[in-house]
């Protein structure tokens, strides 16, 4: 397990649903990232947040609705989802906003929506 | 044109042998690079960073930078079956901010 830890790890749930998706990173880091993965398609970047506030959101639904209530702790809340949202989705952290040493990715949430 | 392009696999190598993943981008400005593990089902994990021209080694991986060129690669020397994962190549197109794109991937698997 990295620094960087994800809840829960399978979540299965119907387009009517509500829920919210947790992230921790104990590494001390300033910056915070939800990634989405899908199948055959390269990691996409839904967010960004650094020291609590978010800078980056890539024309995300808004059926995604992200919080950093602090700089250790992000979620990614849930609402009305469509099948196609079916992916692997990844928190990662790194130490400043300009990622001079990468990221650490958390083990993922493999969601699926029915 | 792809932002960030990797080379098609899956590759294989046999066991001992020298394992070459290139990565091409199209933003000449990139200013960091980076190289990413995935085994199946696991998340990406960070192996190396480059940021100048030239060679970084680190154990038996080796990236390779080339500006003029735009491309990064990745050596594997002495690629053991553990080594058989996907590779993600990821490039920070930003300077001031986060742009970091990621490539789609190559497959390695080394045979025993």
């Amino acid at each position: 397990e990295t620094g960087v830890t994800q809840t829960p790890r399978h979540l299965v749930m119907g387009m009517t649903n509500k829920k919210s998706l947790k992230c921790e990173q104990h590494l001390g880091h300033n910056a915070m990232y939800w990634y989405k993965q899908s199948a055959k398609k390269p990691l996409e970047l839904m967010f960004v947040y650094s020291l609590e506030e978010r800078v980056e959101n890539n024309s995300v639904p808004s059926r995604f609705s992200p919080e950093c209530p602090n700089s250790s702790h992000l979620f990614l809340h849930l609402h009305t989802l469509q099948p196609e949202d079916s992916a692997l989705y990844l928190c990662a952290s790194s130490q400043e906003r300009n990622n001079e040493f990468g990221k650490f990715f958390g083990p993922g949430t493999r969601l699926t929506v029915l | 044109q792809k932002e960030v392009e990797q080379n098609s696999g899956p590759l294989s190598v046999p066991e001992g042998a020298i394992a070459s993943l290139n990565c091409t981008y199209s933003d000449r400005g990139s200013q960091s690079f980076f190289w990413y593990r995935q085994y199946s089902g696991k998340s990406p994990e960070l192996i190396m960073f480059i940021y100048s021209n030239g060679d970084k080694e680190d154990g038996r991986f080796t990236a390779q930078l080339n500006k003029a060129s735009q491309y990064v690669s990745l050596l594997i020397r002495d690629s053991q079956p553990s080594d058989s994962a996907t590779y993600l190549c990821a490039v920070n197109m930003g300077t001031s901010y986060d742009k970091v794109i990621f490539g789609p991937g190559t497959s390695l698997s080394v045979i025993p």
